[in-house]
C-alpha cells in the first residue's frame, strides 16, 4: 500500500518557524492535506489542495509543495501548536487514501 | 454544520467481528461530492485508512484489511457501517467515522466523527 513520510518528532521555540516535511512518491500527481490533532481530540484540517487553508485556521499555518515533499510551515510557533500533526494524501490512483506517520510538534 | 456520530460496542472478543455504525446528521449522506469512511488510531499511535464508500456503494478499501472489513451504507437512515472480522489485540484503537471530500483526484477528511474506543479483549 502507498507510504507517506514524515519525521517522527520537530521541536521548536516560541516565535520560531516550525517545518514538517512528508515525503511520497505520488505527491507530484496528488494534493496532499495537512491535520492537527491534540491529544483525546479527532484530528483538524489545517491545509488542504497543497497549499489553501480552511477559514478558521490561523495564517502562520500554511503549505507548499515540492515534487516529492510537501512541507507545512509553522511561522511563529505558539505553545498551543504543540501538537501532533499528519499529512494525508492518495496514491497515484486517487482511490487510496494514505496517512502519514505523524509528527509531533514539540515547543520548547 | 455536518455531524457524525459512532456507535457500536467498546469491547470486543478475540476473533470475534468489530461492528461499527455512524449517523450522519446536518448534511446529504447522497452527495456526489462525498465519500464516507473509517479510519481507526491504536493508543499513542498514527492514523490509519480502514477505507471509504460512497452513496451508491462502491468501496475502497485498504489494502493491508482488505481481507477483514466490509463496509455498508444505508441512505434511508443517512447511516454507514463498519465490519472488521477476526479481531485480534492489534485492532484495539479508537475508530473514527469521516466525511471525506472528493476533489479531482483524491479526497480529504473535511469532518470527523469525535471517535470511539474499541478494546479487544476476552
Amino acid at each position: 500500500s502507498y507510504e507517506l513520510t514524515q519525521p517522527p518528532s520537530v521541536s521548536a521555540s516560541p516565535g520560531q518557524t516550525a517545518r514538517i516535511t512528508c515525503s511520497g512518491d505520488a505527491l507530484p500527481k496528488q494534493y496532499a492535506y495537512w491535520y492537527q490533532q491534540k491529544p483525546g481530540q479527532a484530528p483538524v484540517l489545517l491545509i488542504y489542495k497543497d497549499t489553501e487553508r480552511p477559514s478558521g485556521i490561523p495564517e502562520r499555518f500554511s503549505g507548499s509543495s515540492s515534487g516529492t515533499i510537501v512541507t507545512l510551515t509553522i511561522s511563529g510557533v505558539q505553545a498551543e501548536d504543540e501538537a501532533d500533526y499528519y499529512c494525508q494524501s492518495t496514491d497515484s490512483s486517487g482511490a487510496y487514501v494514505a496517512f502519514g506517520g505523524g509528527t509531533k510538534l514539540t515547543v520548547l | 454544520q455536518v455531524q457524525l456520530q459512532e456507535s457500536g460496542p467498546g469491547l470486543v472478543k478475540p476473533s470475534e467481528t468489530l461492528s461499527l455504525t455512524c449517523t450522519v446528521s446536518g448534511g446529504s449522506i447522497s452527495s456526489a461530492s462525498h465519500y464516507w469512511g473509517w479510519i481507526l488510531q491504536p493508543p499513542g499511535k498514527g492514523l490509519e485508512w480502514i477505507g471509504s464508500i460512497y452513496f451508491s456503494g462502491t468501496t475502497y478499501y485498504n489494502p493491508s484489511l482488505k481481507s477483514r472489513v466490509t463496509m455498508s451504507v444505508d441512505t434511508s437512515k443517512y447511516q454507514f457501517s463498519l465490519r472488521l472480522t477476526s479481531v485480534s489485540a492489534a485492532d484495539t484503537a479508537v475508530y473514527y467515522c469521516a466525511r471525506l471530500r472528493r476533489i479531482s483526484s483524491g479526497y480529504y477528511v473535511d469532518y470527523w466523527g469525535q471517535g470511539t474506543l474499541v478494546t479487544v479483549s476476552s
